[in-house]
């Protein structure tokens, strides 16, 4: 049961260019969203979020925008760094529940020199 | 900057055995979370724990887990009864607001032979 999707396993872009990480999810209560960057063996790291009541949140390099009619949110990096490489967890938290997330499986960023 | 840490980085366990995993939430977060990450799957919800009780857990949470707040600082997963199946890299987070600030620690990486 994928409620919260990444289709894309790996990314590569340039450096300087843009990166943009895409997240698919189904489950209609999920009010808040979340991108966590991960280096291996490390834990999450968490990045930039956005509440379902908005469809924008920037934070430097950093945006998220949420289509909640196409239940779709992406993350922009720009412009990207190589220390940017890392996988990419999109990850979403339903209304009325515990609050804990729900991943995606992830994306694996590379930024190019 | 505040941190949730996580205690031991590595533990390898027959299986059959007990183990303990010790994470140290953020002092003043109210919520607490555990979430396992098997080689090359997603990252999955264990149990959520507020109020010095579950609120809420995953089927993968069976009997042979359990979750405590022995000390009001310390946050521990008990399995009681490893089995291979239960290698996987185990991750403590806490949020200070009910899940959308949830911070990670980095992980004990749990191998039962």
């Amino acid at each position: 049961d994928q409620q919260v999707k990444q289709n894309s396993p790996s990314l590569s872009v340039q450096e300087g260019r843009i990166s943009i990480l895409n997240c698919d999810y189904t489950n209609s209560m999920f009010d808040y969203f979340l991108w966590y960057k991960k280096y291996p063996a490390e834990g999450p790291t968490f990045l930039i979020s956005i509440s379902s009541i908005k469809d924008k949140n920037e934070d430097g390099r950093f945006t998220v925008f949420l289509n909640k009619s196409a239940k779709h949110l992406s993350l922009h990096i720009v412009p990207s760094q190589p220390g940017d490489s890392a996988v990419y967890f999109c990850a979403a938290i339903s209304s009325g529940s515990a609050r804990q997330l729900t991943f995606g499986s992830g994306t694996q960023l590379t930024v190019l020199p | 900057e505040p941190e949730v840490t996580q205690t031991p980085s590595h533990q390898v366990t027959q299986m059959g055995q007990e183990v303990i995993l010790r994470c140290v939430p953020i002092s003043n977060h109210l919520y607490f979370y555990w979430y396992r990450q098997i080689l090359g799957q997603k990252v999955e919800f264990l149990v959520s724990f507020y109020n010095n009780e579950i609120s809420e857990k995953s089927e993968i949470f069976d009997d042979q887990f359990s979750v405590e707040r022995p000390d009001g600082s310390n946050f521990t997963l008990k399995i009681r009864s490893t089995k291979l199946e239960d290698s996987a890299m185990y991750f403590c987070a806490s949020s200070g607001n009910r899940g959308t600030d949830s911070f990670f620690g980095q992980g004990t990486r749990l191998t039962v032979v």
